[in-house]
């Protein structure tokens, strides 16, 4: 069974420094996809990034970037220069390629707050 | 583009009624899956459906049901309402149906069961 874990359940951060949200996941598929999502105040979730298991290629997005590790099984996100916008709760989730039995599990969430 | 809508915003029940909430998608796409998300649970799969048939489910007892129109506009319908279904529901739409698609949420409709 697929699980995804964020052990950090809150973070806070003065504004302008980088922060790291950690991300676990456990498969046994190969083949599989890896999201990360951003929850504002206002409730809907905002995608930022989908990465499927055979590109393990580091991404960076402005000021944000991903570390995908398979030999941890890691998809961690740090925010560089961290501003009060970016406080939400950040969310990320692994889909296993079952054809027609594709479910999106989620981790709990880490809720970041950036300090002014 | 409109985004994912969904109606009501809120809506305050009582035990034992039955709820139906509302999903507009993103224009042209065809699947659209539900969610629950809760403190104590976090985000749950509840269905997906996609050109009107319900493609896959989650681990929801029977009470929790959907459908979804020729338009693709769907439906999540909850029966005898326990004080456990207060939540948070969202909606999320993309073109093509199955979880390895980007999905795009709607705001959601929080649910009051009192």
């Amino acid at each position: 069974a697929q699980k995804v874990t964020q052990a950090q359940t809150e973070i806070s951060v003065v504004e302008k420094e980088d922060v790291t949200l950690d991300c676990v996941y456990e498969t046994r598929d190969t083949t599989y996809y890896l999201f990360w999502y951003k929850q504002p105040p206002s409730g809907e979730l905002v995608f930022l990034i989908r990465r499927n298991s055979f590109d393990e290629q580091n991404e960076i997005s402005g000021r944000y970037s991903w570390n995908f590790q398979k030999s941890t099984s890691s998809f961690n996100f740090t925010i560089t220069a961290s501003q009060v916008v970016d406080s939400a709760v950040y969310f990320c989730a692994l889909s296993e390629a079952n054809f027609g039995n594709e479910k999106l599990t989620f981790g709990t969430g880490t809720r970041l707050t950036i300090i002014p | 583009k409109a985004g994912v809508t969904q109606t009501p915003r809120y809506l305050i029940k009582t035990r034992g009624q039955q709820v139906t909430l509302s999903c507009s998608p993103i224009s042209g796409h065809r699947s659209v899956s539900w969610y629950q998300q809760t403190p104590g649970q976090g985000l749950q799969f509840l269905f997906e459906y996609f050109s009107e048939t319900q493609r896959n489910k989650g681990n929801f007892p029977g009470r929790f049901s959907g459908r979804q129109f020729s338009n693709s506009r769907s439906e999540m319908n909850v029966s005898t309402l326990e004080l456990g279904d207060s939540a948070l529901y969202l909606c999320a739409s993309s073109p093509q149906g199955g979880s390895l698609n980007i999905q795009y949420f709607g705001a959601g409709t929080r649910l009051s069961v009192l």
